[in-house]
């Protein structure tokens, strides 16, 4: 079944301690994606690579940092996470630049 | 990605009744797709619009991008509660990833 894992699906943890989560596709796809959504912002783009160790920023990358060293994973690291990065995170991948994007089930985040 | 603005953020409708989400632009979009999230779930891809003036139907939603590609809407007719949910339009995807949602219309249905 194609699909894009995420893992964990909740996550509460502490200000200031290290965090990754992971994301994996099993579609061959060369875009991945990261966005986190919160209330009345939609989804907003945190980080994508159109390939193995290629990334970029997105449109609200501070705080946040990504790999690609294999194709299927995407992992997201928070080296410090705080407090306004309580949010829900979508990763996400796609074959091309017209083609749909399919989403992992969710990642919800709490720093406290 | 191109900017795209989205409207409304809220509708509450009662079943049965009809429901129009807007999708604009300030500049020509190459193409738009639509996405549903129900409550509690990801997002999920309905539909992509290429051609000027292209109407796609699917049952009870229809798909429409303007003629000057600036702007798409998605219709649905008589509402029903399974319809609930937040309904995003996307604009194209730069060649390097990037991309932008709009900030979604999030229905709600009333039985």
């Amino acid at each position: 079944e194609a699909q894009v894992t995420q893992n964990p699906r909740y996550l509460i943890t502490v200000t200031g301690k290290k965090l990754t989560v992971t994301c994996s596709q099993n579609m061959n796809h060369e875009y991945m994606s990261w966005y986190r959504q919160d209330p009345g912002l939609g989804l907003r783009q945190i980080y994508y690579s159109m390939n193995v160790e290629v990334t970029d920023k997105g449109d609200v990358p501070e705080g946040y940092k990504v790999s690609r060293k294999e194709k299927r994973n995407f992992p997201l690291i928070l080296e410090s996470p705080s407090p306004n990065q309580t949010s829900l995170y979508f990763c996400a991948s796609r074959a091309g630049t017209y083609t749909e994007a399919f989403f992992g089930q969710g990642t919800r985040l709490t720093v406290v | 990605g191109q900017q795209v603005m989205q409207i409304p953020q809220y509708q509450h409708v009662q079943e049965g009744e009809d429901f129009t989400t807007y999708c604009n632009s300030s500049t020509t979009l190459s193409n738009i797709q639509w996405y549903k999230q129900r409550p509690g779930g990801h997002p999920v891809f309905l539909i992509q619009l290429v051609k000027s003036g292209e109407v796609k139907k699917q049952k009870r939603l229809t798909f429409q991008f303007g003629e000057a590609k600036k702007n798409s809407s998605l219709h649905i007719t008589a509402t029903q509660t399974t319809d609930v949910g937040t309904y995003f339009c996307a604009g194209p995807v730069t060649n390097a990833g990037k991309s932008t949602f709009g900030d979604g219309t999030t229905l709600t249905v009333k039985p």
